[in-house]
């Protein structure tokens, strides 16, 4: 079956790039319809789209981080890839890496979450 | 902005559980999700367009509404359905959540 796992950067330095990838098995992340998704959890609260990327590149970000955020597929590897830039304590929480369901904006396939920690 | 009700549920095993999800504006074309999460795990997808189960999950949940008001139902609560509940609007972007429903156990 499809799995995704997120790899574990830890801690993270305020004003650092926070870097996190994904890594899909079970399924190519070539195949044409899904969307690979990030979203993250701040600690004791909800949940926060972040942004996806489609098969073929074309990259969606929630407003409040696309000026610090970048999506990247790396077909060869199956994964893809977030990039957060000028981190502060505020992006401190576990973050997520999901498929959605074919046709749909909905996420039925999940990471097991990092968590990432913004501290000096 | 996507508003849950209540905060917290708390009930038995067996008992009904109804819980809310309305939206500051119409959810285009009832583009609703529900999502339950246990502590330490990932999000479970429980219904899309407001009423489809996903694959798997069992008859007692059930979603129903439209527009801007939403309801999850669990029919008899089973020890495994206490957890978080989210909604998840996506008729229109950015894609949002609710705050959340915890169902405890009385």
């Amino acid at each position: 079956q499809v799995q995704l796992q997120e790899s574990d950067p830890g801690l993270v330095k305020p004003s650092q790039t926070l870097s996190l990838t994904c890594t899909v098995s079970g399924a190519s992340i070539n195949s044409g319809g899904h969307y690979w998704s990030w979203f993250r959890q701040l600690p004791g609260k909800g949940l926060e789209w972040i942004g996806y990327i489609y098969y073929s590149g074309s990259t969606y970000y929630t407003p409040s981080l696309e000026i610090r955020l970048s999506i990247s597929i790396e077909a060869s590897k199956n994964q893809f890839s977030l990039k957060l830039s000028s981190v502060t304590a505020a992006d401190t929480a576990i973050y997520y890496c999901a498929r959605n369901l074919l046709g749909s904006d909905v996420f039925d396939i999940w990471g097991q979450g990092t968590m990432v920690i913004v501290s000096s | 902005v996507l508003m849950q009700s209540p905060g917290t549920l708390s009930l038995s095993p067996g008992e009904r559980a109804t819980l809310s999800c309305r939206a500051s504006q119409i959810v285009n074309n009832n583009y609703l999700a529900w999502y339950q999460q246990k502590i330490g795990q990932a999000p479970r997808l429980l219904i899309y367009i407001a009423s489809r189960r996903a694959t798997g999950i069992p008859d007692r949940f059930s979603g129903s509404g439209s527009g801007t008001d939403f309801t999850l139902t669990i029919s008899r609560l089973e020890p495994e359905d206490f957890a978080v509940y989210y909604c998840q609007q996506y008729g229109s972007s950015p894609l949002t959540f609710g705050g959340g429903t915890k169902v405890e156990i009385k």
